[in-house]
């Protein structure tokens, strides 16, 4: 298993504003998931991203995969207070998870 | 659909003492996790279940932590004797298959997890 490592650790903005966080990982992996964690709850997934993909949407959520910079990338878009939470990325069999981002949005 | 099911939902015990937690998950998941969560880490899995055999327990403490899943349906974690470092929440997932693959068959379900406290 492989661990994903997310970039910044923590992130403020202001609601309306883009969020944007990063995920680097090692090995050569066949798909890569983000997850979201609120305080005090358990982990709920957000998107999942085939490693022939490039680019992919849901709702204000974009997220890009660059499997030659092993490396993807999570966009909030016009972000609220209720996207305050922790997120995790999970590349391949996401067995390990990495410290994740915690964003803050302030209303 | 239920999601994954967690009790107790939060658990003060003292050192030395033993604790179980219990998971129940999605109907249909052959697959079932435990995960450690230490306040502001990330989740670290302890044990992988496929059916009722385990797949990965590398991580598992077997001096004092144990887990099984009777008929491959609902599993239990124990831990004994706990120490002050087991504070922390206990993370139950389920899938389809084992993390593996292409497809969205691995997508994880996360309970809302045992919150415990070690004094």
């Amino acid at each position: 298993s492989q661990q994903g490592e997310e970039d910044p650790q923590a992130l403020s903005i202001q609601e309306g504003e883009n969020a944007t966080m990063n995920c680097s990982y090692k090995t050569s992996i066949n798909n890569l998931q983000w997850y979201r964690q609120n305080s005090g709850r358990g982990l709920v997934h957000l998107i999942l991203i085939r490693s022939n993909e490039r680019e992919k949407h849901s709702g204000r959520l974009r997220v890009t995969l660059d499997t030659s910079k092993k490396s993807s990338s999570l966009l909030i878009t016009a972000s609220r207070a209720a996207d305050t939470a922790s997120y995790f990325c999970a590349p391949g069999n996401m067995l390990t998870f990495g410290g994740g981002t915690r964003l803050m949005v302030k209303p | 659909e239920a999601g994954v099911a967690q009790s107790p939902r939060y658990k003060i015990i003292e050192k030395r003492q033993s604790v179980a937690f219990w998971c129940n998950p999605i109907s249909g998941h052959a697959t079932l996790y435990w995960y450690q969560q230490i306040l502001g880490q990330g989740p670290k899995l302890l044990i992988q279940f496929q059916n009722n055999g385990v797949v990965d327990d590398s991580q598992l403490p077997k001096d004092r932590f144990s887990a099984e899943r009777l008929k491959g349906v609902d599993s239990t974690l124990k831990i004994q004797p706990a120490k002050l470092e087991d504070s922390a929440v206990y993370l139950c997932a389920s899938s389809l298959e084992p993390g593996a693959g292409a497809g969205t068959k691995n997508i994880q379900y996360f309970g809302a997890g045992t919150r415990l406290s070690v004094l």
